[in-house]
């Protein structure tokens, strides 16, 4: 099975910087996932990574260090409607995904 | 459809009756996933299609749960006996094998 962590909660400041990391230990690793999940709402394709290094996408960053089994989830600039669970989910093989339980992000003005 | 579809939104039913919950994926997508996502978890994996036949049920709970997809498109996820930690909101999700999980946004099922 999967063993993934992520902290439970951040708080942060509009227009702030905040960092979700999230520690993974699987086997036959095959990328790994982050989503955005409003409350009572589906879970959002973020960022997927499945080589080391970081991937920028707007606002949105994610880094990856395989013999870590370490990634990250940069979020710049926040805005209100930011506040959110992000959920880290790793892939083992070709398709079944596994979750942390999502770190919720409170964004204050 | 522009997304995954699922219905009912939510569903109440009491314990002990049988409930079927419908997942409508993106047009094309070969993949069907279901998950289920209990408050303050992430999801947990149920069981996966490719196609019409289930490639991957290990997820599961029980022999209570039941899963088809007769023509490779639609899905229903049958719970009979329900209990009342069945609770939870049912996820799906499709995807080219491979590619990126799009999910729906649930069915939340609640058993009194």
């Amino acid at each position: 099975g999967q063993n993934i962590d992520q902290p439970t909660e951040m708080t942060a400041t509009e227009g702030a910087i905040v960092q979700i990391n999230c520690t993974y230990q699987t086997s036959g690793f095959n990328g790994l996932f982050w989503y955005q999940q409003h409350a009572g709402e589906a879970p959002t394709f973020l960022s997927y990574n499945v080589l080391d290094g970081l991937e920028e996408k707007g606002r949105f960053s994610s880094f990856l260090s395989r013999s870590k089994g370490y990634s990250y989830l940069l979020l710049k600039e926040l805005q209100m409607k930011d506040s959110a669970s992000y959920l880290c989910a790793v892939r083992a093989g070709d398709y079944k995904l596994s979750f942390g339980a999502g770190t919720t992000v409170t964004v204050r003005a | 459809g522009a997304g995954v579809s699922q219905t009912p939104s939510n569903k109440v039913t009491e314990k002990g009756k049988y409930v079927e919950l419908r997942c409508d994926p993106i047009s094309g997508h070969t993949a069907l996933y279901w998950y289920r996502q209990s408050l303050g978890q992430g999801p947990e994996f149920l069981i996966y299609f490719q196609g019409t036949g289930a490639a991957d049920d290990s997820g599961l709970p029980n022999d209570r749960f039941f899963a088809v997809r007769p023509e490779g498109s639609v899905s229903t996820l049958k719970i009979q006996r329900t209990e009342r930690g069945d609770s939870a909101v049912y996820l799906c999700a499709s995807d080219f094998v491979g590619d990126i999980q799009y999910f729906g946004a649930g069915t939340r099922l609640s058993v009194l």
